[in-house]
């Protein structure tokens, strides 16, 4: 069965270094989601992207984020200059299109910031 | 706004017992849809169900059930004698429009299941 995934699972990094997470949505499908869950809290919505741009994003998501689809499979989420409170979950999700379908969830990968 | 409430922070029951999860939501649009995630310590998040405004029928798959009200704004997800394997934390959400827009999720109900 076809599955969202993210690399790396874990990443650390230093403050103020930048770090790029990658996804690989499920192939045809036409909406993605970035979601944040801080240790112990739920997951918030960071950004949507339909159609190679963004479509909706929430206040998490500033100047430091940037989202892109670079060769049409891969699905990013950089952050700049990473801060001590960028530590957290982080969810790719996707969507097929379909309003009888629910988003598919990535498995996550844990950024550290040190 | 949309807002999603899970009053519950934490349940521990033993096994075998009835828990009901409960969920309460806030939202002016009349087309809108509800889902419960399960996220077990590993850390995935495990779709469970989705529903929409349209549909109150209750649904039961396996020892899980949900019950939607629109009267009381609730989604309320009920597990029939617990297991151990099903200790997690849950978490409802709601996804205002067509299905495709964002999820907000509630805080979440951590739920312990112990032999």
């Amino acid at each position: 069965e076809p599955e969202v995934t993210q690399t790396p699972s874990h990443q650390v990094t230093q403050m103020g270094q930048e770090v790029i997470l990658r996804c690989v949505p499920i192939s045809n499908h036409l909406y993605f989601y970035w979601y944040r869950q801080i240790l112990g809290q739920k997951v918030e919505f960071l950004v949507s992207f339909y159609n190679n741009e963004i479509s909706e994003k929430s206040e998490i998501f500033d100047d430091q984020f940037s989202v892109e689809r670079p060769d049409g499979s891969n699905f990013t989420l950089k952050i700049r200059s990473t801060k001590l409170e960028d530590s957290a979950m982080y969810f790719c999700a996707d969507h097929p299109g379909q309003s009888s379908d629910e988003q598919f969830f990535g498995p996550g990968t844990r950024l550290t910031v040190l | 706004a949309q807002k999603v409430t899970q009053a519950q922070t934490e349940i521990s029951v033993v096994e075998k017992e009835d828990v009901t999860l409960d969920c309460v939501y806030e939202t002016r649009d009349t087309t809108y849809y509800l889902f419960w995630y399960k996220q077990p310590p590993s850390g995935e998040l495990v779709f469970l169900i989705r529903r929409n405004s349209f549909d109150e029928q209750n649904e039961i798959s396996g020892r899980y059930s949900w019950n939607f009200q629109k009267s009381t704004s609730s989604f309320n997800f009920t597990i029939t004698a617990s297991q151990v394997v099903d200790s997690a934390v849950y978490f409802c959400a709601l996804s205002e429009g067509t299905g495709f827009q964002k999820l907000v999720f509630g805080t979440g109900t951590r739920l312990l299941v112990s032999p």
